[in-house]
């Protein structure tokens, strides 16, 4: 069984530049979610998708945005970065059903740097 | 979202019992309490769930208050790989629930395993 892989696994961006974040969810999953994580702090919701389609969204303005794939791979794009962006970005993926928590199976995450 | 609270660090000797508590006299009657780690340089994993009755699994044992104002994850054996922030989250399963979606993270317990 593979894991979540995310890439890459570390980025370097200038302010106003944009970025593409990639996600591999675990085989038979249906659900992504993505987080960030500030250094020093825990993980915040930044959103989930659920077959496609956006599931849920945390306290994130709009240039934060994405996309799950028919495969259940991910991508989190972020427009006009700002210096406050660097972060430890996390990909989740699990196994949704109609009710009930998820157990949530995390990637490595990919260490953005914002200049 | 009913929230939690925690210890921010916590020393253990190797090989000794510790006991992580949490805090959370605003829960639910439909709340689970959920625990995820994260160990140095990866994404959290999760550890152990219950609702009212103690569980065990081959990771911990989670212990949770009579009035499920409180519970405590329990190691029962520390190892310098247990040395990790460990997490105490509340989730609704209620269908449309949001916290159903996402993994609300507060700042954790930091846990150090001295060996």
């Amino acid at each position: 069984e593979t894991g979540v892989t995310q890439s890459p696994t570390h980025l370097i961006k200038t302010r106003g530049q944009q970025v593409t974040l990639r996600c591999s969810s675990q085989s038979g999953h249906n659900t992504v979610s993505w987080y960030q994580q500030a250094l020093g702090q825990g993980p915040q919701f930044i959103f989930q998708y659920y077959r496609e389609e956006e599931n849920g969204r945390g306290n994130f303005p709009p240039r934060f945005s994405g996309l799950q794939f028919p495969n259940y791979s991910s991508e989190l794009n972020v427009n006009a970065l700002e210096l406050d962006d660097s972060a430890l970005y996390l990909c989740a993926s699990s196994w949704q059903g109609l009710a009930g928590t998820d157990t949530q199976y995390f990637g490595p995450g990919t260490r953005l740097t914002v200049l | 979202d009913a929230k939690t609270t925690q210890p921010n660090s916590m020393e253990s000797n190797e090989e000794e019992p510790v006991h992580l508590p949490c805090n959370h006299s605003t829960i639910s009657g439909t709340d689970y309490i959920h625990w995820y780690r994260q160990l140095p340089s990866q994404g959290p994993e999760y550890v152990i769930h219950g609702l009212t009755s103690n569980v065990n699994n081959r990771m911990a044992s989670l212990a949770i208050a009579e009035d499920r104002k409180s519970s405590t994850l329990i190691l029962h054996r520390a190892t310098l790989r247990d040395a990790a922030v460990y997490y105490c989250i509340l989730r609704d399963p209620t269908p449309g629930s949001g916290s159903a979606r996402q993994l609300t993270f507060g700042s954790g317990t930091q846990l150090t395993v001295l060996p």
